[in-house]
């Protein structure tokens, strides 16, 4: 069974500094795709980023950036330049390639202080 | 482009009642998965809808159950409700590999 692992129930960074994420993920596939979703206190799930495993370039946009590596099974986000609306509860969740079944993790509630 | 809507938002049952959760779509999507969200917890898969069939279930029991429509849209039925119930429902939408999420509708088993 595919199992996520977020170790870090909270973390806290400054305005304006970088902070990283992590992630963990269980499989015996070699194909699936990693997503990390920012869910803030509005509750309403936004997708960050995506990583397609084959892919061996790490997802970047914009301000969020990912160290994908495959070998360890790890997946975390880093968070550059942090802004006050970077603050909400961050999930890491994995899918087969041919699965349709989103694994999650138990999220990383992330404070920015000013 | 509307995203993901979800109704109601938020809901007060008792135990034993049935409950009916509704979902529309992404523009353009054709799936139609659900998940409950327990406090403190990540999102839990219940089940997928697409082409109007369940395509796939996680592990919940059949007291869960749900539809889609014609219009790609969807419910979740939750039948003899227990407290355990109470969580946040999720909907997600697809197209392909990446789903996009409703705000939830919260619901209280008293």
């Amino acid at each position: 069974a595919q199992t996520v692992t977020q170790s870090q129930p909270e973390m806290s960074v400054q305005e304006a500094e970088t902070v990283t994420l992590s992630c963990t993920y269980d499989t015996s596939e070699s194909d699936y795709y990693l997503f990390w979703y920012k869910q803030p206190p509005s509750r309403q799930m936004i997708l960050v980023i995506r990583q397609e495993a084959y892919k061996q370039q790490n997802a970047t946009e914009n301000r969020f950036s990912v160290n994908f590596q495959k070998a360890a099974k790890s997946f975390s986000l880093k968070i550059s330049d942090s802004q006050l609306g970077d603050a909400a509860m961050y999930f890491c969740a994995y899918r087969r390639r041919t699965g349709n079944q989103f694994y999650f993790g138990t999220g990383t509630s992330l404070t920015v202080i000013p | 482009d509307a995203g993901v809507t979800q109704s109601p938002t938020h809901l007060i049952k008792t135990r034993g009642q049935q409950v009916t959760l509704r979902c529309s779509p992404k523009s353009g999507h054709d799936t139609v998965s659900w998940y409950q969200q327990a406090l403190g917890q990540g999102p839990q898969f219940i089940f997928q809808y697409y082409e109007e069939e369940e395509r796939q279930r996680g592990n919940f029991p059949d007291r869960f159950s749900g539809h889609q429509f014609p219009n790609y849209s969807s419910e979740l039925n939750v039948n003899a409700l227990l407290l355990g119930d109470s969580a946040l429902y999720l909907c997600a939408s697809s197209r392909d590999e990446t789903q996009y999420f409703g705000p939830g509708t919260r619901l209280l088993v008293l």
